[in-house]
């Protein structure tokens, strides 16, 4: 199975905030690579797919990089509602693999 | 507007069988792959298996801890999915989260359920 590391697991910033979240897979997955957000008590929502493109209604703050192993995301001017945790996953092999999360939090 | 909408649970005792379902609107369900995701408490998610379109034969595969004990079902006619879950154990508990790719694996997961609460207790 692929492998899918996220870091940090956890960061604090402030509203305007850039942050950037790191995705690693155990071995290459192309551009196969999704990112979601999750809110406490919520189910998550899709945000990138193709490592980079924007699903509908995703603000233009929110930007998707790489390919191969190592994925990004970037957050560049953080907003209330960005407060979340943030899951990579890879879909280029089954079984679906899921990085372990990234909770950002307010500082 | 895409709906999916879980239904079943929450108690089952160790051992015991337990089906979910999700009944999905507002896409062509018979040409989207449907997968199931779960979350244990306070924990990630973990991707549980698919199911592809009939047309491509109603294909199934599964996550390691499930594959041997869970099965996926779909009903195109009724825009139905299902995942029968066998011999459970507290592993088990988890919100499970119906999952639609209307763009056979092109846009990842893009669309989500709610989720519904499985616990798995005496």
């Amino acid at each position: 199975d692929i492998q899918m590391t996220q870091s940090p697991s956890s960061v604090s910033a402030s509203v305007g905030d850039r942050v950037t979240i790191t995705c690693r897979a155990s071995q290459s997955i192309s551009s196969w690579l999704a990112w979601y957000q999750q809110k406490p008590d919520r189910a998550p929502k899709s945000l990138i797919y193709i490592a980079s493109n924007l699903q509908s209604g995703v603000p233009s703050r929110f930007r998707g990089n790489g390919s191969g192993t190592d994925f990004t995301l970037t957050i560049s001017s953080l907003q209330p509602e960005d407060f979340a945790t943030y899951y990579c996953q890879q879909y280029n092999t089954s079984p679906l693999t899921f990085g372990g999360g990234t909770k950002v939090e307010i500082k | 507007e895409v709906q999916l909408v879980e239904s079943g649970g929450p108690f089952v005792p160790p051992g015991g069988s337990l089906r979910v379902s999700c009944a999905a609107s507002g896409f062509t369900f018979k040409n989207a792959w449907m997968s199931w995701v779960r979350q244990a408490p306070g924990k990630g998610l973990e991707w549980v298996g698919r199911i592809k379109t009939n047309t491509e034969g109603g294909a199934t595969d599964f996550a390691a801890p499930v594959r041997d004990r869970f099965s996926i079902l779909r009903d195109d006619s009724e825009n139905m999915l299902y995942l029968q879950m066998n011999s459970l154990t507290s592993e088990d508990t988890a919100v499970y989260y119906c999952t639609a790719e209307p763009s056979r694996g092109w846009y990842g997961l893009d669309k989500w359920g709610q989720g519904t609460m499985v616990i798995v207790s005496s």
